[in-house]
């Protein structure tokens, strides 16, 4: 299985819900990240997690809250966002402590809309 | 984090070899170069890699000179389904990527 997976594809919440994205992979990736792209921009990142812990977070706002539940899982939380928010978030995954080979297997993302 | 320049966009016809170069100046001694194509509304997805001389696989080759501050993608024949979005990255490993600008290849009939 070389598949990362996520779910929903599409999500439309109001500035005071609370959500969560999910992301999986069956690979046995120790390293998993978070994305946001904005349309027609390059990917950004948010969040790398290796081995389950949080080892890079891009300043990202406390209303991104992300999760690492065990090696396959990665959820990112939702809170109090705003429409500017709104964008494709891509999950990713690649093996660990690999320091010659650059690939990333990406999901399909999932489509938010804030209201 | 080395930073890269592309060109924003190419239009190209099927049946031709498009080549997309990659400024890379300040590239460091242990980065290796990456390729990444995305779609619209999907995620990218990677073509190639390499550190110096020439690397071809399936679909492409990419092509860096003896300095290493550029490097060129090389889709032969490209067809339609080419059209795509093409990213160049440069790092040591995957968490020490950063997505540029990338270039926006468009192919017509």
């Amino acid at each position: 299985d070389t598949e990362v997976t996520q779910t929903p594809k599409h999500l439309v919440m109001g500035m005071t819900n609370k959500k969560s994205l999910k992301c999986e992979q069956h690979m046995g990736h120790r390293a998993m990240y978070w994305y946001k792209q904005k349309a027609k921009k390059p990917p950004e990142l948010m969040f790398v997690y290796s081995y389950e812990k949080l080892s890079i977070n891009e300043s990202v706002p406390s209303r991104f809250s992300p999760e690492c539940p065990n090696s396959s899982l990665l959820n990112l939380h939702l809170h109090a966002l705003q429409p500017e928010d709104s964008a494709l978030y891509l999950c990713a995954s690649s093996p660990q402590g690999q320091k010659d080979y650059n690939e990333q297997f990406f999901g399909p993302g999932t489509r938010l809309t804030v209201l | 984090l080395a930073k890269t320049t592309q060109p924003i966009s190419m239009d190209s016809y099927e049946g031709q070899e498009v080549n997309i170069t990659c400024s890379h100046n300040n590239i460091a001694t242990n980065d290796y170069i990456t390729w990444y194509q995305q779609f619209p509304s999907q995620g990218p997805r990677f073509i190639i890699q390499g550190y110096k001389t020439k690397v071809t696989n399936e679909v492409a080759s990419l092509f860096i000179p003896a300095d290493r501050k550029s490097s060129t993608l090389s889709l032969p024949r490209v067809s339609l389904s080419d059209t795509a979005v093409y990213y160049c990255l440069v790092g040591e490993s995957p968490d020490k990527l950063i997505f540029g600008t990338g270039t926006r290849l468009q192919v017509f009939p």
